[in-house]
């Protein structure tokens, strides 16, 4: 594998699920980074994790459960979601999310659907 | 609120023409920026980044920086129809603890064969 990889492509869930995504990056990174990518709406950052540590949550309701257990994988835990909530979840990946090293690479992405 | 701002578009240009994406940012101590592309169902896609004034060139695409006037473009020379798709501008932001990037909302690009 290479890049960014992320779990699963396509996901379908009921308000009352519980369902997670799962994101990987190969590229030696330190900083991973959770978006929301909603029609006409810009990129809306979610979360920010720089060694593992999380370093920005932008009000995102607590439905929305991040987890980091290394600087190589990331998750997003999913429960009682709303029908607002279906978009694309985007992870992407830094060398550091400080400093000048911004080049941000995105993984393919989370299609979610909430019934 | 820090924005980016770029025109929605389409913009339509003919194969093998020149065609300029134009973004605009309000941040005036932003120090990097960056240009994606995304095709219809995917994913963003970092082609260009620019740190300094002036003109940076890679391949057909050529990034032009104008910190003073707050503006980023991107031109595509020889424009191909495989290169339609949106192109989305990003500018780094460098308040609050976690430097991130503030992204606009994209603009469609149409080549038309």
């Amino acid at each position: 594998e290479t890049g960014v990889t992320q779990t699963p492509r396509h996901l379908v869930m009921g308000m009352t699920n519980k369902k997670s995504l799962k994101c990987e990056q190969h590229l030696g990174h330190n900083a991973m980074y959770w978006y929301k990518q909603s029609a006409k709406k810009p990129l809306e950052l979610m979360f920010v994790y720089n060694f593992k540590e999380q370093t920005e949550n932008n009000s995102v309701p607590s439905r929305f459960s991040p987890e980091c257990p290394n600087s190589s994988h990331l998750f997003l835990h999913l429960h009682t979601l709303q029908p607002e909530d279906s978009a694309l979840y985007l992870c992407a990946s830094s060398l550091h999310s400080s400093g000048s090293a911004y080049e941000q690479y995105f993984g393919p992405g989370t299609r979610l659907t909430v019934t | 609120q820090k924005e980016v701002e770029q025109n929605s578009g389409p913009l339509s240009v003919p194969e093998g023409a020149i065609a300029s994406l134009n973004c605009t940012y309000s941040d005036r101590v932003s120090q990097s920026f960056f240009w994606y592309r995304q095709y219809s169902g995917k994913s963003p896609e970092l082609i260009m980044s620019i740190y300094s004034n002036g003109d940076k060139e890679d391949g057909r695409f050529t990034a032009q920086l104008n910190k003073a006037s707050q503006y980023v473009s991107l031109l595509i020379r020889d424009s191909q129809p495989s290169d339609s798709a949106t192109y989305l501008c990003a500018v780094g932001d460098y308040g609050g603890a976690t430097n991130k990037l503030i992204f606009g909302t994209g603009t469609l690009l149409a080549v038309q064969p």
